[in-house]
């Protein structure tokens, strides 16, 4: 079974600053998909940013990057010139490629951004 | 329309009721999916439909009861709950999950069963 592990509950971070949340998984598929989530408090689940493990090419959308290393099976986000409406959960996920069409979530970080 | 739209927002109910959470999508996608998310958890997988099939059932006790009409709409019919089931309920939906796309929630349905 797949297991995704966010090892940080909380992180703070200054607003214009940079702020890198880190996310492990375990698999033993050669093939599948990474996303990263974010849920604030109006409860929604909005897609961050997504990487298919083939692709070494690190996915990037504006402020937001990921780190993707799959032989240390790690897949970090940064973000880069935080805004206060960055403060939310964000969740970590993984699916794998066989169109079981699952996806299996970290228990996610808390990230508060600080005027 | 990027939306999935869920009815109600809130939910309180009695052990003996019946009721039943609604989701909506008009982006043409062929998934749809319900989650459970406990406070301060992350969301887990109850069902999944494809193609208005049944796909995946995580184990869902009976009380829970999935219902896929049409491609845009998904229910989830509640009977004889137990108070460890309030919970928010997350619909999503995407395109197709074999290409790994990008699943889209809805804001949920806030559960308090009494």
């Amino acid at each position: 079974a797949q297991t995704v592990t966010q090892s940080q509950p909380e992180m703070s971070v200054q607003e214009a600053e940079t702020v890198t949340l880190s996310c492990t998984y375990d698999t033993s598929e050669s093939n599948y998909y990474l996303f990263w989530y974010k849920q604030p408090p109006s409860r929604q689940m909005i897609l961050v940013i997504r990487q298919e493990a083939y692709k070494q090419q690190n996915a990037t959308e504006n402020r937001f990057s990921v780190n993707f290393q799959k032989a240390a099976k790690s897949f970090s986000l940064k973000i880069s010139d935080s805004q206060l409406g960055d403060t939310a959960m964000y969740f970590c996920a993984f699916m794998k490629h066989d169109g079981s069409e699952k996806l299996v979530f970290g228990k996610g970080t808390k990230l508060t951004v600080n005027p | 329309d990027t939306e999935v739209t869920q009815t109600p927002k809130h939910l309180v109910m009695g052990m003996t009721n019946k009721k039943s959470l609604k989701c909506e999508q008009h982006m043409g996608h062929r998934a749809m999916y319900w989650y459970k998310q406990k406070a301060k958890k992350p969301p887990e997988l109850m069902f999944v439909y494809s193609y208005e099939k049944l796909s995946i059932n995580e184990s869902v006790p009976s009380r829970f009861s999935p219902e896929c009409p049409n491609s845009s709409l998904l229910n989830l019919h509640l009977h004889a709950l137990q108070p460890e089931d309030s919970a928010l309920y997350l619909c999503a939906s995407s395109l197709s999950g074999r290409r790994g796309t990008e699943a889209f929630f809805g804001q949920g349905t806030r559960l308090t069963v009494v």
